[in-house]
């Protein structure tokens, strides 16, 4: 199985809501990573956990918080989002860090209104 | 910092005609390189990946890419291209070491369109 799956296909939020983006894999992975793609743009790198722990934050906004509750779910807390926070929200996974052969799930498309 | 061009930022080709999507990129020592290809709406898929070793690299659906370290380059080629392959398509490279580890440079991606 070489499925990474993310709810909610597609979420409308109110700058003012919180609600959270779910990322999960079963492949036995202990990387996961959270990207961000505007139309016509190729993703931007948001969070990389590793084991658990997050390893790497591209300076993003503290209203995106990131959550790793155990190695198969990685969780993306949204709050007090902008309108330019609209966007493909993409989660990957890879046998670890140094292993760039990342699974991709289909993606969120979050509108901010 | 890496950096990845794709200086085509569309294709137009014909069903059947051969296809050539060219990626150069900026590092020090050789990187990891891929391609992925993304259809509309959809997350990205990894058609093929160089490591080391043998620089022509085949890949899925028919693709396949060749290394050239003089060139710093990584090109896509399909030699007759499908109605499905339409999508965007995005080269990518990772750092082999370092506090970055883990972290892809994608290139802007060449949008892709096919003809009857």
């Amino acid at each position: 199985d070489t499925e990474v799956t993310q709810t909610p296909k597609h979420l409308v939020m109110g700058m003012t809501n919180k609600k959270s983006l779910k990322c999960e894999q079963h492949m036995g992975h202990r990387a996961m990573y959270w990207y961000k793609q505007k139309a016509k743009k190729p993703p931007e790198l948001m969070f990389v956990y590793s084991y658990e722990k997050l390893s790497i934050n591209e300076s993003v906004p503290s209203r995106f918080s990131p959550e790793c509750p155990n190695s198969s779910l990685l969780n993306l807390h949204l709050h007090a989002l902008q309108p330019e926070d609209s966007a493909l929200y993409l989660c990957a996974s890879s046998q670890d860090r140094g292993y760039y052969e990342q699974y991709f799930g289909p993606g969120t498309r979050l509108t901010v209104t | 910092a890496q950096s990845v061009t794709q200086p085509d930022i569309h294709i137009t080709v014909s069903e059947g005609a051969s296809l050539e999507l060219r990626c150069n990129y900026s590092y020090g020592a050789t990187p990891y390189l891929f391609w992925y290809v993304q259809s509309p709406g959809q997350g990205l898929q990894l058609l093929l990946k160089y490591f080391s070793g043998d620089t022509l690299v085949q890949g899925i659906k028919g693709f396949e890419a060749e290394f050239k370290r003089s060139q710093s380059s990584f090109n896509l080629r399909k030699p007759s291209v499908h109605w499905s392959d339409a999508a965007e398509y995005f080269c990518a490279v990772g750092e082999r070491r370092g506090s970055t580890l883990g972290r892809l440079y994608f290139g802007r991606g060449t949008q892709l369109t096919v003809w009857p």
